[in-house]
């Protein structure tokens, strides 16, 4: 398997502007997460589903960031509208609940000038 | 959500074990103790995790206080590709995924 796929790799947008990162977890994996990291917070969880659910969002900053799965083999973080504080390398994982292990694609960098 | 305490960084010398310590005092009966490690530039990587027993893995050991109010993870042989963030999070089983992670114990290893 190709790993949990996320894209793009580096995004670098204007204050204002809409931003989606995309993911694409493991197949198979039921449980899907959004991190974002930052040096002054490190690594926080935003939102996580369970079988294409939203189980959790308490993390999510704010209503300019949505989160949405349309199917087990994708997901979807937006930010509308962005702003400088958003500026963030933002990680998706997916895993299997009877495994317990997380696997983390390797993040989208987002500047927002 | 109960904490863990690492030291913020720690050195070895490459092919030495090294001990990474872990203290959660406040550990309760239901947290899964877990590891994961973040290379550089790269996301964090699932190392090992348990609840009571010790563990072993084909990447490290897991050495779980009689008390459970401490770990040590244990790479045997550390290797330059071992130098990342190892950060030690407690998950609680009732709340599957959430993993809070601390600020980790930076681990540099010297040819």
């Amino acid at each position: 398997d190709a790993g949990v796929i996320q894209s793009p790799r580096h995004e670098v947008t204007e204050m204002g502007q809409e931003v989606t990162l995309r993911c694409k977890p493991i197949s198979g994996h039921d449980y899907l997460f959004w991190y974002r990291q930052t040096m002054m917070r490190g690594l926080e969880l935003l939102i996580y589903f369970n079988n294409n659910v939203p189980i959790d969002d308490s993390g999510m900053p704010e209503d300019r960031f949505s989160a949405k799965m349309p199917n087990a083999s994708f997901s979807t973080l937006k930010i509308q509208p962005s702003e400088p504080r958003d500026s963030a390398v933002y990680f998706c994982a997916s895993s299997l609940r009877q495994t317990g292990e997380l696997f983390f694609g390797e993040g989208s960098r987002l500047t927002v000038l | 959500d109960a904490k863990t305490t690492q030291p913020n960084s720690m050195e070895s010398n490459e092919e030495e074990p090294v001990h990474l310590p872990c203290n959660h005092s406040t550990i309760s009966g239901t947290d899964y103790i877990h590891w994961y490690r973040q290379l550089p530039s790269q996301g964090p990587e699932y190392v090992i995790h348990g609840l009571t027993s010790n563990v072993n893995n084909r990447m490290a050991s897991l050495a779980i206080a009689e008390d459970r109010k401490s770990s040590t993870l244990i790479l045997h042989r550390a290797t330059l590709r071992d130098a990342a963030v190892y950060y030690c999070i407690l998950m609680r089983g009732t709340s599957y995924g959430k993993l809070t992670f601390g600020q980790g114990t930076i681990l540099t290893v010297h040819p």
